[in-house]
């Protein structure tokens, strides 16, 4: 148990269904993450948010819409996904990098495996 | 284009032999560096992490790391592998920007066999 808890861990959804993905961190980090892990592929940053504002957009697909209400929550906003969007979504949590810089190991969630038929 | 290659998709070891999981990455300024483990059925867990100091970094589990600057490299070591090493281990790196994007691998299957 690393902290980070993600429901629901396992959604099928057709490609014109609407669903969240959520993620809650009881570490009380700063910065919350969402990664995209398909298989034999690296995993793909989609959105980091430091303070709830979003730091991060990598070119992810509008169908991809993150919410952060707070520090502590995180969802992901599915609508209209392609087969292709198949994967497994991992939410991470770290602290924001101070002033003295350093590295900000992420702690992770298990996963929520989504399929999109 | 920022990348992180590494080397093996797959590893095969019999318990006792000796790990070494190759991690090369392509950024040109000074990088965090890190590597995580998944242990089968479990969450990505951080194993050890490079910011600054002694290039040898030695992680949980008899793991460690040796930062190479001049060859772009953060090779993980461990002397003598036990079953209960197999896990899907992954590099990463973090450009040290102030931002906070990390770049990983695409990971390493290590299987240990009894």
């Amino acid at each position: 148990e690393t902290g980070v808890t993600q429901t629901p861990r396992h959604l099928v959804m057709g490609m014109t269904n609407k669903k969240s993905l959520k993620c809650e961190q009881h570490l009380g980090h700063n910065a919350m993450y969402w990664y995209k892990q398909s298989a034999k592929k690296p995993l793909e940053l989609m959105f980091v948010y430091s303070l709830e504002e979003r730091v991060e957009n990598n070119s992810v697909p509008s169908r991809f819409s993150p919410e952060c209400p707070n520090s502590s929550h995180l969802f992901l906003h599915l609508h209209t996904l392609q087969p292709e969007d198949s994967a497994l979504y991992l939410c991470a949590s770290s602290q924001t990098r101070g002033e003295a810089g350093g590295p900000y190991e992420q702690y992770f969630g298990p996963g929520t495996r989504l399929t999109v038929t | 284009a920022q990348s992180v290659s590494q080397h093996n998709h797959h590893v095969i070891l019999s318990e006792a032999a000796s790990l070494e999981l190759g991690c090369n990455y392509s950024y040109g300024g000074t990088v965090n560096l890190f590597w995580y483990v998944q242990y089968p059925g479990q969450h990505l867990q951080l194993l050890l992490k490079y910011f600054s100091g002694d290039p040898l970094v030695k992680g949980i589990k008899g793991f460690e790391a040796e930062f190479i600057k001049s060859k772009f490299s953060f090779n993980l070591r461990k002397p003598s592998v036990q079953w209960s090493d197999t896990a899907e281990y992954f590099c990463a790196v973090s450009p040290n920007t102030g931002g906070f994007k990390t770049i990983f691998g695409a990971g390493t299957r290590l299987f240990v066999k009894a």
